[in-house]
């Protein structure tokens, strides 16, 4: 089966640099992207790596290692704002299309 | 202005009474999914359409049928709903293997009595 794997949770203060791991499993996979979500709201994307590497997008930054299964979300210069969960989602190559498996979520919680 | 419109956003209902969760995208995205998402469970895909008439099941499409009549819009029926369909419900559309990015709608609170 697929799994996406991500901490539960990751407190860090305002102005710092904290990065949430995200390890997977699964057969098929061509692209992992990231997703923020705020208490009640819809997730937003955030990034999208379909190659090994980092994408930097503002404070953002993502980078994926296909031979380690792995990938992580980097953000920086840490604002309350910032505070939400945050999704890993694995895209697999299915015989129907493109199935999407997201990861359980990270809980961010940025203190002063 | 591009948007994924969900109705209705919040409902309850009985058991055995059938619904249906409206999706509609102005975006022409061809990629259309349907996610439930539970406390401490994520987001769990129920099923999804590449395209107009072609669906296939997600992780979790037990009690679920969708049909994809026409491109922009992408229901959910829940034909028999059971207290364990209560949750928060997500309709998105896009995820260009280009860009990869979906777009959600709002989301739909369900509750089933």
């Amino acid at each position: 089966g697929q799994s996406l794997e991500q901490p539960s949770e990751v407190t860090a203060v305002e102005g710092a640099i904290v990065q949430i791991n995200c390890t997977y499993q699964t057969s098929g996979f061509y692209g992992l992207s990231w997703y923020q979500q705020h208490d009640g709201g819809a997730p937003t994307f955030l990034s999208y790596n379909a190659l090994d590497g980092l994408e930097e997008t503002g404070r953002f930054s993502s980078f994926l290692s296909r031979s380690d299964s792995y990938g992580y979300l980097l953000l920086q210069e840490l604002q309350m704002k910032d505070s939400a969960s945050y999704f890993c989602a694995g895209y697999i190559l299915t015989g129907g299309g493109n199935k999407l498996t997201f990861g359980t979520g990270t809980q961010l919680k940025v203190e002063l | 202005e591009a948007q994924v419109t969900q109705n209705p956003r919040y409902l309850i209902t009985v058991t055995g009474k059938k619904l249906t969760v409206t999706c509609s995208q102005n975006m022409n995205h061809e990629y259309m999914s349907w996610y439930r998402q539970d406390p401490g469970l994520g987001l769990r895909q129920i099923y999804y359409s590449m395209n107009v008439e072609v669906t296939d099941k997600g992780d979790v499409p037990e009690g679920y049928k969708v049909s994809r009549k026409e491109k922009r819009n992408f229901p959910l029926i829940l034909e028999s709903p059971s207290p364990n369909q209560t949750s928060l419900y997500f309709c998105a559309s896009g995820g260009d293997t280009d860009t990869g990015e979906l777009f959600f709608g709002e989301g739909s609170r369900l509750t089933v009595l």
